[in-house]
């Protein structure tokens, strides 16, 4: 099984600054990797498919790159509704797997 | 709109069973895979099983529920279905239904999950 691991578990920043998200993978997952935006009491929303391919409708300040066994997401810009849980998830392997998340604070 | 709601879960026993549905709207609903992937509490996310759309329906189970959990789809409906059972402790979790292109793929649509709790 692939294990991705996030880091760094929470962070912490004000509107405006720079996010970088890192999911480390323990083994090749080639460019197989998604990212999703998780809010309480709502429903994951896909951000980014196959490393860097912005889903429908996500705001061009969500960026993804990477590829093998690490991957970073990227919001150039925090605005206030980007507080949330944002996972990864990769499908180069059964099972599929997930992250355990970073929390994304907004001060 | 593309909508997907979840309805089925509830408080159960060790040892029993439940019924999970998931039913779709706003999309052409067999030619997608479709998912159950859940949350614990306090944990990450978890894929389930998946069944495919698009006239091939095989299905795909995790290690931790395959022989208890069965997933199934009624393209007539719209809906698909995750039967449970033989249900454990660690089973309680927040489950997801979730729409994608592949069954090995990215999900690009969730529905708000319905809270399954497994107590004696």
């Amino acid at each position: 099984e692939v294990v991705l691991t996030q880091s760094p578990a929470t962070l912490s920043l004000s509107p405006g600054e720079r996010a970088t998200l890192s999911c480390r993978a323990s083994q090749n997952i080639n460019t197989y990797l998604a990212w999703y935006q998780h809010k309480p009491g709502q429903a994951p929303r896909l951000l980014i498919y196959d490393t860097s391919n912005r889903a429908t409708g996500i705001p061009a300040r969500f960026s993804g790159s990477g590829s093998g066994t690490d991957f970073t997401l990227t919001i150039s810009s925090l605005e206030p509704e980007d507080s949330a849980v944002y996972s990864c998830q990769q499908r180069n392997n059964w099972p599929l797997t997930f992250g355990g998340g970073t929390k994304v604070e907004i001060k | 709109e593309e909508q997907l709601l979840e309805s089925g879960g509830g408080l159960v026993q060790p040892g029993g069973s439940l019924r999970l549905s998931c039913a779709a709207s706003g999309f052409t609903f067999s030619t997608y895979a479709m998912s159950w992937v859940r949350q614990a509490p306090g944990k990450g996310l978890e894929w389930v099983s998946v069944i495919r759309g698009k006239g091939d329906y095989s299905s795909y189970y995790a290690d931790s529920v395959r022989g208890r959990f069965t997933i199934s789809r009624d393209n007539s409906r719209n809906t698909v279905y995750l039967q449970m059972n033989s249900l454990r402790v660690d089973d309680t979790a927040v489950y997801y239904c979730a729409k994608g292109p592949h069954a090995n793929g990215w999900y690009d649509f969730w529905g708000q999950g319905t809270l399954v709790t497994v107590s004696s």
